[in-house]
């Protein structure tokens, strides 16, 4: 299958701090989707994307699609304990396969 | 409330034996999906079902079985030819559009062989 590079692999940051993280691919992505998971839960999808260049947030949340569609970007501002969490992007070229990244740890210090 | 229930949380399989993990989803959602994952790893894909009575195989379909037969229901089926089952499954769901994300995803079960 495809292979998602996701960085960086875990974060340790100050409660208040931005975050940044990405994720980059080989292949061309026609949609890129960016979740969260919490330790020994499912994943929750926190943002989709479906265009080249396209922005978009949810919340304190930004993701963005890149250009040459072979990466995506994360980015959390102000963070809070509650951000805690494996953060993952996929990627998908056709049909139903959905390619996962390996994950981005983050930890929040209070 | 709507979404998806997996069952058990937590499954002991002795080598040999098959085991079934439920999925079940009342979001009225056409398309189901079964990934593994293994720690440090992402999610990979074992089966998919858009549709009743149809499913495809994902990238590690081998020693995995699945079935639809109702629309709520997308029971995944460990075979003992499964040679390293031992890993946690999520089980998720989404709206039936042509190729629609996983938006829905159960709380998972850990299996382990013993």
């Amino acid at each position: 299958g495809q292979q998602l590079n996701q960085s960086p692999q875990s974060m340790f940051i100050q409660e208040g701090e931005d975050v940044s993280m990405n994720c980059t691919s080989s292949s061309i992505f026609n949609t890129w989707l960016w979740y969260k998971q919490d330790p020994g839960e499912g994943p929750v999808l926190l943002i989709a994307l479906y265009k080249a260049g396209e922005l978009t947030s949810n919340g304190r949340l930004t993701a963005q699609f890149g250009i040459t569609r072979k990466d995506s970007f994360l980015n959390i501002s102000a963070s809070i304990p509650s951000d805690v969490g494996i953060y993952f992007c996929a990627g998908q070229v056709t049909g139903n396969q959905f390619y996962f990244g390996t994950g981005t740890s983050l930890t929040v210090i209070p | 409330d709507g979404g998806i229930t997996q069952s058990p949380k937590y499954l002991f399989r002795k080598e040999g034996q098959n085991v079934t993990l439920s999925c079940e989803q009342n979001l009225n959602h056409d398309a189901m999906y079964w990934y593994r994952q293994d720690p440090g790893q992402g999610l990979r894909l074992i089966y998919y079902s858009q549709i009743v009575n149809d499913f495809q195989k994902g990238d590690i379909a081998e020693g995995y079985s699945v079935s639809r037969e109702k629309k709520e229901s997308f029971p995944l089926t460990v075979t003992s030819a499964q040679k390293n089952p031992t890993a946690f499954y999520l089980c998720a769901s989404s709206i039936g559009t042509a190729s629609p994300p996983p938006a829905f995803f159960g709380q998972g079960t850990r299996l382990t062989v013993v």
